[in-house]
């Protein structure tokens, strides 16, 4: 069963500017752990950022930010002063009590000059 | 760099011809995953190891089989491709802290005609 959503398929976004890009998920384990990766259209995977379940504050990495909503199971990744390098296709996982990862649809990201 | 390298990276095969994908890592990780990408389901987990001789299934096993029998390899078996086992696979490691943050290879892509 599908435990990650991400519902846009498709975003874009003027260089500069900022965007979120959405994420839910489904759970019933207390202990969990979401991640967002980054896959330019070379294909590899790259990790951005993470956030445990029991995490007071929201993680931040540089122009990262995960929007942790833990009642809505939500964790949106806010990417801030877009540039062009951050056009990539977007994967947000989740990590379950096993430590196996489940991964959502993906959201492509395309930055306009 | 996480040290893993996937062998091929590129392969076209024929129906019912039998493959095997590697994946090698250097790092002497303990856990190590296959996962396999396809437009509309993000990234799916195939089978998994937790050590030497140690694995289990993901996701979507069925037509695949893995074997490890160094903690350096994990190779990744079908024993009859077919056409919907086109896909992109990634070997992935789990690093060393516990957030089961993984790390992936650069991908094998494989076309069964």
């Amino acid at each position: 069963a599908q435990k990650i959503t991400q519902t846009q398929p498709g975003m874009f976004v003027q260089e500069k500017e900022a965007v979120t890009l959405d994420c839910t998920y489904d759970t019933s384990d207390p202990s969990y752990g979401l991640f967002w990766y980054k896959q330019p259209s070379s294909g590899e995977m790259i990790f951005l950022i993470y956030q445990g379940s029991y995490d007071q504050q929201n993680a931040t990495e540089g122009r990262y930010s995960l929007n942790f909503q833990k009642a809505r199971k939500s964790a949106n990744l806010v990417i801030s002063a877009s540039q062009l390098g951050d056009s990539a296709m977007y994967f947000c996982a989740m990590r379950d009590d096993d430590y196996k990862l489940s991964f959502g649809a993906g959201t492509t990201v395309t930055v306009r000059a | 760099d996480a040290g893993i390298t996937q062998s091929p990276r590129h392969k076209v095969t024929e129906t019912g011809t039998p493959v095997t994908l590697r994946c090698h890592q250097t790092e002497n990780h303990r856990y190590m995953y296959w996962y396999r990408q396809d437009p509309g389901h993000g990234l799916r987990l195939i089978h998994y190891s937790y050590g030497v001789k140690d694995t289990d299934k993901g996701e979507v096993s069925d037509g695949y089989s893995v074997s490890r029998s160094k903690t350096e390899d994990f190779l990744l078996t079908l024993e009859s491709a077919t056409s919907s086992q086109t896909s992109v696979y990634f070997c992935a490691i789990r690093g060393p802290t516990n957030t089961g943050e993984l790390f992936f290879g650069e991908g094998s892509r494989l076309t069964v005609l």
